[in-house]
């Protein structure tokens, strides 16, 4: 079956760096993207990738394993802007996006 | 104005009323999505839709049908709500190729089913 696994909830103190993992399996592999969700608002788009390494972009970079169906958002010089719900979605053979459940980011200041 | 728009964005109903959630997008999209969201799990595909004549089930479209009027209009039913069909629902928008899993959702519809 397809699966993703995210931690639940995670707490990280303002300025500092949080490395937010997720492991999926899933019935062929096109890619995985990152998505950030503020409480009651839409997701919006982070970041997508399709190669193994790492894709940097801003205070946010988003690293992939293909081989070991992992993957993981780095926010670097957090910012109580950044508390939200950060959602893995890898892409199946299909092309259809597989929702982990999200991580719950809560920034202290 | 917001590039994916849904109407209502909040709506009370009972149990056994036909409800119909609209969404409309100015991107320019060949494909449409609609998700259901619930406390504690991932979003889940209702159903989709890759043209006007192009709709497909989604993982979780008992209870539900969908209308694609025009390219840029995709409707949801619940042609008889219950309880367990309270949720935030979101449409979403996405391009062709490399860009379909960039998906642009709306700003969602709280459905709650009495």
């Amino acid at each position: 079956g397809q699966n993703i696994d995210q931690p639940t909830e995670m707490t990280a103190t303002e300025g500092a760096i949080v490395q937010i993992n997720c492991t999926y399996q899933t019935s062929g592999f096109n890619g995985l993207f990152w998505y950030q969700q503020h409480a009651g608002e839409a997701p919006t788009f982070l970041s997508y990738n399709v190669l193994d390494g790492l894709e940097e972009k801003g205070r946010f970079s988003s690293f992939l394993s293909r081989s070991k169906g992992y993957s993981y958002l780095l926010l670097k010089e957090l910012q109580m802007k950044d508390s939200a719900s950060y959602l893995c979605a890898p892409m199946d053979s299909n092309y259809q996006l597989i929702w982990g459940a999200g991580t719950k980011l809560i920034i202290k200041p | 104005d917001a590039d994916v728009t849904q109407t209502p964005r909040n709506r009370i109903t009972k149990t056994g009323k036909r409800i119909m959630l609209e969404c409309s997008q100015t991107k320019g999209h060949d494909r449409m999505y609609w998700y259901r969201q619930d406390p504690g799990l991932g979003l889940r595909l209702i159903y989709y839709s890759f043209d006007v004549k192009d709709i497909n089930k989604g993982e979780i479209s008992d209870g539900y049908s969908v209308s694609r009027q025009a390219q840029a209009k995709f409707s949801l039913s619940l042609e008889s709500a219950i309880p367990n069909q309270t949720a935030l629902y979101f449409c979403a928008t996405s391009a062709r190729h490399r860009e379909v899993g960039e998906l642009f959702f709306g700003e969602g519809s709280r459905l709650t089913v009495l």
